[in-house]
């Protein structure tokens, strides 16, 4: 069984550029999710990707966007890079069943940092 | 809205003594918690999770948790440290909202194994 998946391992931009991070999903699974980890705190919640589409969202600005394709892998897009974007970006997936609570799995994370 | 507290940042602790790292939730009708590890690095592992049943939840590498409804308490207890379980361990709770079930994190709590 594979697990989760992220590329780049690390990235580096400058302000105002554009980012895309990349999550292939673990065997199986349905929906992704992606956090942001400020260094020092924990995940904050971005959106969550279910058949393709958003579904559920955090406290973001419209600049943070993503995709989830027919094999589930997902991309998280960042417009306008800012400094306080700088962090460990996580993806993580799981399998909605309509029954039960969905457990995340995590990836390793990319981590951006934005001179 | 959910929110989770974990009261201590740092907990230092000597080589194959006990240790607890402390975890409250908000209350709510439903409560899905999960406690999960993460290394120098890298993305997080779930250590266990509590959905339902018996209020004491074994995980990997010897933790265990105790979900106390009263006391809107899940706390994480490993009988017997070792230098390896230096890590930043973390409390979640899962918020189901418009059918996304997502988590919302403590801030952490680093664990240093002493030796």
């Amino acid at each position: 069984e594979t697990g989760v998946t992220q590329s780049p391992t690390h990235l580096i931009k400058t302000r105002g550029q554009q980012v895309t991070l990349r999550c292939s999903s673990q065997s199986g699974h349905n929906t992704v999710s992606w956090y942001q980890q400020a260094l020092g705190q924990g995940p904050q919640f971005i959106f969550q990707y279910y058949r393709e589409e958003e579904n559920g969202r955090g406290n973001f600005p419209p600049r943070f966007s993503g995709l989830q394709f027919p094999n589930y892998s997902s991309e998280l897009n960042v417009n306008a890079l800012e400094l306080d974007d700088s962090a460990l970006y996580l993806c993580a997936s799981s399998l909605r069943s309509g029954r039960a609570v969905d457990t995340q799995y995590f990836g390793p994370g990319t981590r951006l940092t934005v001179l | 809205a959910q929110s989770v507290t974990q009261l201590d940042s740092q907990v230092p602790v000597f080589e194959e003594a006990p240790v607890e790292l402390r975890c409250n939730y908000s209350s709510s009708v439903s409560v899905y918690l999960f406690w999960y590890v993460q290394y120098p690095n890298q993305g997080l592992q779930l250590l266990l999770k509590y959905l339902s049943g018996s209020t004491l939840v074994k995980g990997i590498n010897g933790f265990e948790a105790e979900f106390n409804k009263s006391q809107t308490s899940f706390h994480l207890r490993k009988p017997s440290v070792h230098i390896s379980d230096t890590a930043e361990y973390f409390c979640a709770v899962s918020e189901k909202t418009s059918g996304t079930y997502k988590y919302i994190f403590g801030t952490g709590t680093r664990l240093k194994v002493l030796a």
